[in-house]
């Protein structure tokens, strides 16, 4: 139940083109949901987060996509330029003792061909 | 610049060597969390800390140990009872609750 399955394993786009990302989650106890973008050697940055009580929250070309009955979440890149080349991951966080703990997908390694 | 500062970034250990990751932050943040990433897979949680002298375990923290006597500071030991050390390390921390976690840049450590 503490798990967070993400897929595609890796994805390829062409320029331009509309990247998209999913994650399933089974815990109906986490109340955040955020997406992070990494880059090689780098740490992961958050790109862009969700709660349950909305279903799509969009910030420039990203769009988050949320269904609460399915316990299903989708990342959407609008316009996916060869910049955003880098593995992206899902999470889903909940509080425990007043401690909040994220559990993360396996990532998604996006390509974007110029 | 505010920011979580992680040093080394490349660290190499010997069989039966206990080895220090450093996590500085300047961010005035109350918790810190470290996490440990394997290729191909996702972060799993190794330690965390909400406040300073307090710690709690992860989901993988058997062959690690922690402490944290200052609010910046988030040292973790990887000790020699860790028997697959090779991984990239990230150090992250948050204000609240409600705030999302940021991360540092990561040590990468290697088995001589």
């Amino acid at each position: 139940q503490q798990q967070v399955k993400q897929s595609p394993q890796s994805l390829i786009v062409q320029k331009g083109g509309i990247s998209i990302i999913n994650c399933a989650y089974e815990n109906t106890a986490f109340d955040y949901f955020p997406w992070y973008q990494q880059f090689p050697g780098k740490g992961p940055a958050l790109l862009i987060a969700i709660r349950p009580d909305v279903s799509e929250k969009k910030e420039g070309r990203f769009t988050i996509s949320f269904n609460k009955s399915a316990k299903q979440f989708s990342l959407h890149i609008m316009d996916s330029q060869p910049g955003d080349s880098a593995t992206y991951f899902c999470a889903a966080s909940k509080v425990i003792q007043g401690a909040q703990k994220l559990v993360f997908g396996q990532g998604t390694r996006l390509t974007i061909n110029p | 610049d505010g920011g979580i500062t992680q040093s080394p970034k490349y660290l190499f250990r010997k069989e039966g060597q206990n080895v220090t990751l450093s996590c500085e932050q300047n961010l005035n943040h109350d918790a810190m969390y470290w996490y440990r990433q394997d290729p191909g897979q996702g972060l799993r949680l190794i330690y965390y800390s909400q406040i300073v002298n307090d710690f709690q375990k992860g989901d993988i923290a058997e062959g690690y140990s922690v402490s944290r006597e200052k609010k910046e500071s988030f040292p973790l030991t990887v000790t020699s009872a860790q028997k697959n050390p090779t991984a990239f390390y990230l150090c992250a921390s948050k204000r609240t609750v409600n705030q999302p976690q940021h991360f540092g840049d990561g040590t990468r450590l290697s088995i001589l």
